[in-house]
Formats: structure tokens, sequence, C-alpha cells
């Protein structure tokens, strides 16, 4: 049973549009969720994260929308760069215990010059 | 600032064979762990430690080993490596906050 999903394994937008990476978690006990970006070759590093008494975090052109009851969150990256093309994995652990997080399978994200 | 360093970048190992991956962070930090990333998944936990002489299991820890005899230091032992451990392994470690340091990887074959 896999807790963490992100249904979209690749997505493709047009420099300087929207691009939005949906998760959804099933484990109630969540309460702080993560995206990381990852490169080729590299590990991943940390993006952006939220907890469970927020509904949105903004950080320059990303911004995370938690809904709670639907058990879904989603990274918003407004406008799109070529050099955010990468893969984005989404995480979530109880607060106290955030290291031991389990990701989600991935999503590409391409960006289009 | 050297973070999370893994060693080696890449090995290949035949059937049977043991080895050790090395993982040191320089930030202090209680927390570390061991990912691994198959093709076209996501990371999952092997193993994990909350502090010196503080180990255990995560998702996936059969035919794994691992100590913390101090603070830097986590490394991973395979003991008898086996095809299915062809991965890409990752260490983390985290300090007061929530947020997960990752190495850059070892691309693990074994063939």
């Amino acid at each position: 049973d896999q807790q963490v999903k992100q249904n979209s394994p690749s997505l493709s937008v047009q420099e300087g549009r929207i691009s939005i990476l949906n998760c959804d978690y099933t484990n109630s006990m969540f309460d702080y969720f993560l995206w990381y970006k990852k490169y080729p070759a590299e590990g991943p590093t940390f993006l952006i994260s939220i907890s469970s008494i927020k509904d949105k975090n903004e950080d320059g052109r990303f911004t995370v929308f938690l809904n709670k009851s639907a058990k879904h969150l989603s990274l918003h990256i407004v406008p799109s760069q070529p050099g955010d093309s990468a893969v984005y994995f989404c995480a979530a652990s109880a607060f106290s215990n955030a290291g031991k997080s389990t990701f989600g399978d991935g999503t590409t994200l391409t960006v289009k010059p | 600032n050297a973070g999370v360093t893994q060693t080696p970048k890449f090995q290949v190992l035949k059937t049977g064979q043991s080895m050790t991956l090395q993982c040191a962070q320089d930030m202090n930090h209680e927390y570390m762990s061991w990912y691994r990333q198959d093709p076209g998944m996501g990371l999952r936990l092997i193993h994990y430690s909350v502090g010196a002489g503080i180990t255990d299991q995560g998702e996936v820890p059969n035919g794994y080993n691992v100590s913390r005899s101090t603070t830097e230091d986590f490394p991973l032992r395979l003991l008898s490596a086996a095809p299915s451990q062809t991965s890409v392994y990752f260490c983390a470690s985290r300090g007061s906050g929530n947020t997960i340091y990752f190495g850059e990887g070892s691309w693990l074959t074994v063939v």
C-alpha cells in the first residue's frame, strides 16, 4: 500500500507558464510535507515544506498548497523556467519524525524554452 | 561546507560479495538514514539512526546492516550482494529542523 502517490510520472510545460505537480497521501498521521527536487546524477535537494497547520506556503516562485480533508497537496511553480526541469519528489512524515519520511515515486518536469 | 559525503560513487560487485558504502556528515546532525532509489520509483528507507549507538530498520532493511559508532559516520554494509540490490543509494541526515540533506548518491551494480 503506497502511502504517498504522485500519479503523474511526467509533466511538460512551456517556459513562463505555471507548473502544477500533485501528490496524494493516505496516512492521516502525516502532518508534515516536503518537496524535493532532483537533477540527474545528484542527490535530492530540499525545495519547500508545509505543516498541517497551514494550507499554503510560499517561497519565491514556489508555492505548496495543502488540502487536509482531501489528503492532497500540490506544488505550483510560477513562472516555470528551463532550469526547473528535474524530478520532483513529494514526501510526508509525522512532524516529530520527519527524518523518516515516505516518498512518492516522483514527477519528471520538463520546461520547454 | 561538505554536508553529506558518500563513497564510493560507483561500484560493481559480483553476486555474493560484500561491501560497505561510507557516509559522513559534518553538520553534527543526530539523525542519519540510508535510502535506495530504483528506476521509476521513489526513495525507500533502508535503515536509520537517531544518534550514536542507536539504529533501526526502515522499509526495506533485508540484506543490509548499519552501525553508528560516531555522530559523523553511518556506514551501510551489504552482507552478500544480490542483483536485486542494484540501485542508487542515498545517505541523508537531519538536524534540529525537519529538512533532510542528501548525499550525491552511490550507484551500485551487482552482476
